[in-house]
């Protein structure tokens, strides 16, 4: 089955600090990589897709194929990235996701 | 345009009982993907239906069901509720299927089932 994994369910930085939000997926195929985001009280969207190798609110995510992860990353943490953000894969058929347990990102001023 | 508009926002049903919950998608868009959110489990797929055909099927018990209409919006319907239902359940829509179609999420539906 496919799988994906967050092993931090809460990452806590300072503002200003760079920040590394950790994703492993399980190898089958060529996997489309996405991080969503969640603020508070707001509904679940689409922060970046791998395939896109785009930069959005300063976080980037690469694909690494041989040790299977796609790391989200800021080098500059602001106080309105706190949010919960998770990273899901989708199969080659279809749009189903399968997202990790997710990571609490808090960053303190 | 409008987003993914889910009703009703919340739901209060006994064991044993059914329920069925709705989902308008983004005008255009023909996919609508279903998922259930636990503290315990996380964010886990239901099903994903395109063109009114259910396309993708979670590890879910068939008291789980859905349907898509021709204007492609979307109901799902949990027959003899358990206490583990209790849920937000989430749906999804994009516009086509597969790829890295992005998936526009409704504020969801928060099932407490006592």
């Amino acid at each position: 089955a496919q799988r994906v994994t967050q092993p931090e369910k809460l990452l806590s930085v300072f503002k200003g600090a760079p920040v590394e939000l950790k994703c492993n997926y399980s190898y089958s195929g060529s996997p489309e990589l996405f991080w969503y985001v969640q603020y508070s009280r707001q509904r679940l969207q689409l922060l970046l897709r791998h395939i896109s190798r785009e930069s959005i609110k300063g976080f980037t995510a690469d694909l690494n194929k041989g040790e299977t992860s796609f790391h989200l990353k800021k080098p500059f943490a602001q106080e309105e990235d706190s949010a919960m953000y998770y990273c899901a894969r989708k199969n080659n058929a279809g749009n189903m996701l399968t997202f990790g347990g997710g990571t609490r990102l808090m960053v303190k001023p | 345009k409008a987003g993914v508009t889910q009703t009703p926002r919340y739901l209060i049903k006994t064991r044993g009982q059914q329920v069925t919950l709705s989902c308008s998608p983004i005008s255009g868009h023909r996919s609508v993907s279903w998922y259930q959110q636990t503290p315990g489990q996380g964010l886990q797929f239901l099903f994903e239906y395109f063109s009114e055909t259910q396309r993708n099927k979670g590890n879910f018990p068939g008291r789980f069901s859905g349907r898509q209409f021709s204007n492609s919006r979307s109901e799902m319907n949990v027959s003899t509720l358990e206490l583990g239902d209790s849920a937000l359940y989430l749906c999804a829509s994009s516009v086509g299927t597969g790829g890295s179609a992005e998936a526009f999420f409704g504020q969801g539906t928060r099932l407490t089932v006592v």
